[in-house]
């Protein structure tokens, strides 16, 4: 059981958008710490997509955006390409476990 | 190039022992904080352990605690998991990642070690 939670699966077709909610707590999400986003291409290793909530890392395509609101997350892809078919992953710190955690992952599936 | 490469890891028992190995190249090593995060094959991810810059504090998930040792040796840019204790369900993919002091995300990620504790 993660202590950020996401829906396991979201689906879309090419050149649709698709979010990918990250619920937490007031002891995570809902503090001062901030939310992440990794994706994980099949066979490959996590790659930091969003950081701090809003920023993309330079060579992450503006397509991808991420926001953060009270204990919630998202992030957003728009005009969905094939080669976002990846597993995606929030991340944010937990101040009661004094712990960094994730959520439980979601497959993204391009039609 | 930042790159972080593990070693070590591999097939033991329960109750058994393994040392992972992770070494940096790229960056200063010494000036970031280094962690462990582990992956069950084709699940979700679990932070497991932290060491500051310096070598202190250091912190480790419950999951691992009084089981697990983190260290590093900067002269030789590296960061160790000592993995005592294991149990079938310490079986993972286990990542070294880099943390910059000041912030809360993890990157650049190593291409991980597998570890499998089976009889």
């Amino acid at each position: 059981q993660s202590v950020l939670t996401q829906p396991p699966s979201v689906s879309g077709a090419p050149g649709q958008r698709v979010t990918i909610s990250c619920t937490g707590s007031s002891s995570n999400i809902g503090t001062r710490y901030e939310v992440h986003w990794y994706q994980q291409l099949p066979g490959t290793v996590p790659k930091l997509l969003i950081y701090a909530n809003t920023y993309r890392p330079s060579g992450v395509p503006d397509r991808f955006s991420g926001s953060k609101s009270g204990t919630s997350a998202s992030l957003a892809i728009t005009g969905l390409q094939a080669e976002d078919e990846a597993d995606y992953y929030c991340q944010s710190y937990d101040i009661s476990l004094s712990a960094w955690v994730f959520g439980g992952g979601t497959k993204l599936t391009v039609l | 190039e930042v790159q972080l490469v593990e070693s070590g890891g591999g097939l033991v028992q329960p109750g058994g022992s393994l040392r992972l190995s992770c070494t940096g190249s790229g960056f200063t090593f010494s000036s970031y904080e280094m962690n462990w995060v582990r992956q069950v094959p084709g699940k979700g991810l679990e932070w497991i352990s932290y060491i500051m810059s310096g070598g202190s504090p250091i912190y480790y998930a419950d999951s691992v605690k009084g089981r697990f040792t983190i260290s590093r040796d900067d002269a030789k840019n590296s960061v160790y998991l000592q993995l005592n204790s294991l149990r079938a369900e310490d079986t993972a993919i286990y990542y070294c990642v880099r943390k910059t002091v000041g912030t809360t995300w993890f990157d650049p990620w190593g291409q991980g070690t597998l570890v499998t504790v089976s009889s």
